[in-house]
């Protein structure tokens, strides 16, 4: 069964550093997402992702976030100048893009900020 | 704006038993009602999804749910539960964005553990 793979698995980072979070997407959808969860809070919705552009984003995505689809396959998320507060698990989805398509997560990267 | 709330941080019940997961959603329209689970280590799995029509929706692993629009609740439900279902479970509304697409609003989820 397709799955959505995410690397690296733990990324521990310096602040003030960028850092870029890897997602490959099943290969058939068009839709794509990031969400994160902080240590015991809510998974929050960050962006969404489509015909390359971004289609919604929510007010944690700031400046300091982008988002890329640089080839066919490969989804990621930069944070260019990291904070204590990004320390969070970050989880890629994907959806096919129909009305009542599944999202499909992936495993999540843990970003740890020190 | 929507929320979800899923009052019960942590359940226990033995193995065998029947489980019932509470959530209460909050969204001005017609909500997409989603359950997911995850495993340590692991994605968020989806088991179950309401989009419309029959109000309870039947999931994978023996799990189902059942909307309740009176209540604003989407509770999560299985007759005798498995060693196997230990794991944490969310639930989620879906708010649509531009496009087709929705985006999830999740609960803070509940930790379930299965006693032998």
């Amino acid at each position: 069964e397709p799955e959505v793979t995410q690397t690296p698995s733990h990324q521990v980072t310096q602040m003030g550093q960028e850092v870029i979070l890897r997602c490959v997407p099943i290969s058939n959808h068009l839709y794509f997402y990031w969400y994160r969860q902080i240590l015991g809070q809510k998974v929050e919705f960050l962006v969404s992702f489509y015909n390359n552009e971004i289609s919604e984003k929510s007010e944690i995505f700031d400046d300091q976030f982008s988002v890329e689809r640089p080839d066919g396959s490969n989804f990621t998320l930069k944070i260019r100048s990291t904070k204590l507060e990004d320390s969070a698990m970050y989880f890629c989805a994907s959806s096919q893009g129909l009305d009542t398509d599944t999202q499909y997560f992936g495993p999540g990267t843990r970003l740890t900020v020190l | 704006a929507q929320s979800v709330t899923q009052p019960d941080i942590h359940i226990t019940v033995s193995e065998g038993a029947s489980l019932e997961l509470r959530c209460n959603y909050s969204y001005g329209a017609t909500p997409y009602l989603f359950w997911y689970v995850q495993s340590p280590g692991q994605g968020l799995q989806l088991l179950l999804k309401y989009f419309s029509g029959d109000t309870l929706v039947q999931g994978i692993k023996g799990f189902e749910a059942e909307f309740k629009r009176s209540q604003s609740s989407f509770n999560l439900r299985k007759p005798s539960v498995h060693w196997s279902d230990a794991a944490e479970y969310f639930c989620a509304v879906g708010a649509r964005g531009g496009g087709s697409n929705y985006k999830l609003t999740f609960g803070k989820g509940t930790l379930l553990t299965v006693n032998p």
